[in-house]
Formats: structure tokens, C-alpha cells, sequence
């Protein structure tokens, strides 16, 4: 069984530019996550999806962040304008549907702004 | 709101020998998880040991083992007869229990771990 997969592994971009990331859940699993790390500070919650509906969204920073689920399948977080204090590692993870379910984690995403 | 803390930020063992890391929580809930996972250079996060609140019992993995005081609100690891694949940067989590509506995980900053040869 695959794992969760996020794409890409690491990005550079320009403060004020747009950056998409991408996570593909264990396949079948219904719930998906995002959280970040930003240097030296706790891996933070940043919101919830159960299939394609946001089930809560309460760490999402601003409105420079978007998250989507179209399908119920993979997930994009989309940072538009990104800013320097967005610069981290962004983590997805999934759990399937059910009381008690672990979440399982990708690599991360390394994101760089300059 | 609840908050873990991990007050090392690193810390070094002899491979072979024992290392407690410490982690301490606060919340106002009865019923959680607690969890320790695990995170090489390679990135990929891995859940190393997991805890339920409702339970005296202190969960063992293999090597891995954890001292959780509800009262004190403490919840630290073990990890006994270190090895190499050890090295990593470890993280310790809750997660209430209420169920799926509020199942998002609290991290701490995390305590990288070295193993010295």
C-alpha cells in the first residue's frame, strides 16, 4: 500500500509569488490533513477535510492560504501571495473513516521563500 | 486551549545505552491520546507509541517505552539499548478523544536526538 505522498519534496519561490502544494492520502482514506512547521516552532494543525468537505479550518493563518479537496481524492494548499513567514515545512496526512484512526504522515513539503 | 511541551530541545546517548526524553501537557479534558512519534533525516513522520489516557498501563514498543503520569500531566519516553537508526527528531502529541469533529494532533517543538557511537 502506498503511503501518503506529497509533491513537490521542496520549493523555492520569490516573496509575492504563488505556490502550489500537492497530497495524495492512503488511498481510501477519508480524512485528510494539513499542518506546518515553521522553523524552530511546533508542527501546527492548519485544516481538516472529510472527503472533499472542510470538517475544520480553524489553523488556516489568513486568506493567502486555500485548501482544496475536489473529489475526495487529492488535496492542493495553495499560497497566494506567498510571504516569508510562510517559509516551513508543510506536512499532509490521512486516517481512514472510523473512531480512533492513526493519522499517517507524508515527507513534508519544504517550502522557501526569498 | 491545550499545549505540550518538550523542554529539550536536543539531546546526545551512547548507542547501547538508555535515554528519557521529557514531555509535559496541559488540558482540561479526561480523555485523550498522547502519542510519541518519530522523525529521521529522512522526513517521513512515524508514530513510535501511542497512549490512552483512560489506561493505567504504560504502553510498550519493543525498545521504546513511556512513564505517563495523568496527574502530573507528564508523558516521556524511553528508549532503551540506542541505536544508530535512533537519530532522529522526536515529537511528542495529543489528540482529544472527542472523535472525528476535533481529531486534529498537538504537537510539542520536538527534541532531536543524537546517537553517539
Amino acid at each position: 500500500e502506498a503511503g501518503v505522498t506529497q509533491f513537490p519534496s521542496h520549493s523555492v519561490i520569490e516573496k509575492g509569488q504563488t505556490v502550489t502544494l500537492r497530497c495524495d492520502p492512503i488511498s481510501g482514506h477519508d480524512n485528510l490533513y494539513w499542518y506546518r512547521r515553521v522553523m524552530g516552532k511546533e508542527i501546527k494543525f492548519l485544516l481538516h477535510f472529510v472527503k472533499e468537505s472542510k470538517q475544520d479550518e480553524s489553523g488556516m493563518p489568513n486568506n493567502r492560504f486555500l485548501a482544496e479537496r475536489t473529489g475526495g481524492t487529492y488535496s492542493t494548499l495553495k499560497v497566494q501571495p506567498a510571504e516569508l513567514e510562510d517559509s516551513g515545512v508543510y506536512f499532509c496526512a490521512s486516517s481512514s473513516f472510523g473512531y480512533d484512526q492513526p493519522q499517517h504522515f507524508g515527507d513534508g513539503t519544504r517550502l522557501s521563500i526569498l | 486551549a491545550q499545549t505540550v511541551t518538550q523542554s529539550q530541545p536536543e539531546m546526545s546517548v551512547q548507542e547501547a545505552e538508555t535515554v528519557t526524553l521529557s514531555c509535559t501537557y496541559d488540558t482540561s479534558e479526561s480523555d485523550y491520546y498522547l502519542f510519541w512519534y518519530k522523525q529521521p533525516p529522512s522526513r517521513q513522520m512515524i508514530l513510535v507509541i501511542r497512549q490512552e489516557a483512560y489506561k493505567q498501563q504504560n504502553a510498550t514498543e519493543n525498545r521504546f517505552s513511556v512513564n505517563f503520569q495523568k496527574a502530573a500531566k507528564s508523558f516521556s519516553l524511553k528508549i532503551s539499548d540506542s541505536q544508530l537508526g535512533d537519530a532522529a527528531m522526536y515529537f511528542c502529541a495529543y489528540r482529544s478523544a472527542r472523535g472525528s469533529r476535533d481529531d486534529k494532533i498537538i504537537f510539542g517543538k520536538g527534541t532531536r536526538l543524537h546517537i553517539l557511537p
